[in-house]
């Protein structure tokens, strides 16, 4: 049973805009979660990170919201840009195990 | 960047044949892994390594086996290819496991296998 989920496979989001990507999980016991963005034939690369005792992580056009009640996480990216298109994992964790990634939701950002 | 190589970038190979997965490492970081990304799937971890000789299972291990004789290297094995191991895979590192470590990853491995 997937503990990660991201039920969106993609979203579409004009240039300048809010972009808003969602993820679910069901293990009550991740106390840590990250988010990934992955280009075209390249690795992925961490983008932001959020501990369980948080409930928002901000760094420059990205923020990471934790609703640990509601089980979920979210990505805003404000404004949107057309190099913010990519394929975006959301991860967690729980102490001293490895990551769990979700499937990904494919962004574009139209000019 | 992150100091990750993996090699070969892409391989061709047949059903029925072995085939070793290199990725190489100059961070000297502890933690090694594996991970296979697959349309649907997204990433989904094969194997991992804590040290030299120390490796450890993931969620989809069977038909792969790994070793890691030096803390930069760390090899991914299909003892016998088959189809469903089509895939594309990455190597990522990371200083430790705990949660609060970050994982970085490698351009990946485009395997086919006919």
């Amino acid at each position: 049973d997937q503990q990660v989920k991201q039920n969106s496979p993609s979203l579409s989001v004009q240039e300048g805009r809010i972009s808003i990507l969602n993820c679910d999980y069901t293990n009550s016991m991740f106390d840590y979660f990250l988010w990934y963005k992955k280009y075209p034939a390249e690795g992925p690369t961490f983008l932001i990170s959020i501990s369980s005792i948080k409930d928002k992580n901000e760094d420059g056009r990205f923020t990471v919201f934790l609703n640990k009640s509601a089980k979920h996480l979210s990505l805003h990216i404000v404004p949107s840009q057309p190099g913010d298109s990519a394929v975006y994992f959301c991860a967690a964790s729980e102490g001293n195990t490895p990551l769990v990634f979700g499937k990904g939701t494919r962004l574009s950002v139209i000019a | 960047d992150a100091g990750i190589t993996q090699s070969p970038r892409h391989k061709v190979t047949e059903t029925g044949t072995p085939v070793t997965l290199r990725c190489h490492q100059t961070e000297n970081h502890r933690y090694m892994y594996w991970y296979r990304q697959d349309p649907g799937h997204g990433l989904r971890l094969i194997h991992y390594s804590y040290g030299v000789k120390d490796t450890d299972k993931g969620e989809v291990s069977d038909g792969y086996s790994v070793s890691r004789s030096k803390t930069e290297d760390f090899l991914l094995t299909l003892e016998s290819a088959t189809s469903s191991q089509t895939s594309v895979y990455f190597c990522a590192i990371s200083p430790g496991l705990l949660s609060s470590y970050e994982q970085y990853f490698g351009p990946g491995t485009r395997l086919t296998v006919t």
